[in-house]
């Protein structure tokens, strides 16, 4: 069974218009949630994170929020840029001394000029 | 400036001949990951190592096996590969484990192909 969830494979949307990339878990003992962007013959690069005591993260065009009683997470990107299009993953974290990450399988963002 | 680097980016091997990927840091971080990726999947953690400590996914089979020799260096050895081992290896580290908030930076990774 999948512990994070990425339901939306592909994503389009118009260049200057807001891309939202959503994610579910099923663990509410999840604590640190965080997104990462892959292009094309490169590894995943961090984007911006979230920890569970915040429902809120901002980092320019790149938010991300944090419904904790819906086990859901989005990314929203304002405005969305062509060079945004790459995969976009989400992940948690879970606490104690052997905590790894949980990667969802990724959602494809392309944005159209 | 490379910080995690994967060689090589492309291996091909054959069915059951053992073959090993290497990854090399320079940001001295503690901890070294192994992750598997097949198509439209999820990366997949193998094995870390934390320092020296090694730990072992419940579910990573035992054909994977992995060494760190120094802080800067760290392989994965695949004993027999099957065709089911063809993926992408995605090799990441960390300064400390994520749970505390710590970023894992990614190397490009390794696609492995099994003839």
């Amino acid at each position: 069974d999948q512990q994070v969830k990425q339901n939306s494979p592909s994503l389009s949307v118009q260049e200057g218009r807001i891309s939202i990339l959503n994610c579910d878990y099923t663990n509410s003992m999840f604590d640190y949630f965080l997104w990462y962007k892959k292009y094309p013959a490169e590894g995943p690069t961090f984007l911006i994170s979230i920890s569970s005591i915040k429902d809120k993260n901002e980092d320019g065009r790149f938010t991300v929020f944090l419904n904790k009683s819906a086990k859901h997470l989005s990314l929203h990107i304002v405005p969305s840029q062509p060079g945004d299009s790459a995969v976009y993953f989400c992940a948690v974290a879970y606490g104690g001394s052997q905590g790894n990450l949980i990667f969802g399988k990724g959602t494809k963002l392309s944005v159209k000029p | 400036d490379a910080m995690v680097i994967q060689n090589p980016r492309y291996q091909v091997t054959q069915f059951g001949k053992p073959v090993t990927l290497s990854c090399s840091q320079t940001l001295n971080h503690n901890v070294m990951y192994w992750y598997q990726q097949k198509s439209s999947q999820a990366p997949k953690l193998l094995f870390h190592y934390y320092d020296k400590d090694f730990n072992n996914e419940a579910d990573t089979p035992d054909n994977f096996q992995s060494r760190r020799p120094n802080t800067s260096f760290c392989f994965l050895d695949i004993r027999s590969p099957g065709l089911g081992d063809a993926a992408m290896y995605l090799c990441a580290t960390s300064r400390a484990l994520p749970s505390g908030g710590e970023t894992q930076y990614f190397g490009p990774g390794t696609r492995l192909l099994v003839l």
